[in-house]
């Protein structure tokens, strides 16, 4: 199994440009998450899903959108991309929810200018 | 506002010693994860204790919880070079979501 993989892994963008950002995972997991990580933070949760074709917003989504197509998937976008939104972008999944562990993605670095 | 807030922010120490870090929360959890997480990587799960369990092992790693004073300690025996990491809580307060704390940078040196 792979697990959870992120494409891309490194991005520099310029202020208003869009792209989006796309997690995989093969573990048949329900659960979704799209968090950042700033310098000296913890992970803030943008958006996650709770299965096919559903997604919620979490505690940072403005800026960003979310879709759950397929359940293996879950991509992130930018649409107008800002400096603020300079971050590293983890992706994670879990079987059921908050009672299981999480298992995650190895990032991408987004840079925006 | 965050949940869980660890502490200290960074803690350095020799290889062989033991570390011990604190996680503080705020409201009443299910449950408490610590993750680790190696510099430029994911976060990788490292044990889960229950609101109804007060200690848990897993190899060199003990965890307790304090559901009284909404605190719980990761101690780490024996520390090795490959220890050195970021550790992090995460609480969840009866949804589906995680929340972490800023975590703590440890340095074990050799």
């Amino acid at each position: 199994n792979a697990g959870v993989t992120q494409t891309p892994k490194f991005r520099v963008l310029k202020t208003g440009q869009s792209m989006t950002l796309l997690c995989a995972q093969d573990m048949n997991h329900e659960y979704m998450y799209w968090y950042r990580q700033d310098p000296g933070m913890g992970l803030r949760l943008i958006h996650y899903s709770v299965g096919e074709g559903t997604t919620a917003k979490g505690e940072v989504p403005d800026g960003y959108n979310v879709s759950r197509l397929k359940k293996q998937n879950f991509l992130l976008g930018l649409e107008s991309a800002a400096p603020s939104q300079t971050s590293v972008y983890f992706c994670a999944s879990t079987l059921l929810g908050a009672s299981y562990e999480q298992y995650f993605g190895p990032g991408t670095r987004l840079t925006v200018t | 506002s965050q949940q869980g807030e660890e502490d200290p922010q960074a803690l350095s120490i020799q290889e062989g010693e033991n570390a011990t870090m604190n996680c503080s929360y705020k409201t009443s959890i299910n449950n408490l994860q610590w993750y680790r997480q190696n510099s430029g990587r994911g976060l990788v799960h490292l044990i889960l204790i229950r609101s109804n369990e007060r200690e848990k092992h897993s190899g060199r790693l003990r965890v307790t919880l304090d559901t009284s004073k909404k605190s719980s300690s990761l101690l780490i025996t024996a520390s090795r070079a490959a220890d050195t990491a970021s550790y992090f809580c995460a609480t969840d307060a009866g949804g589906q979501n995680f929340v972490f704390g800023p975590g703590t940078r440890l340095s074990v040196l050799p």
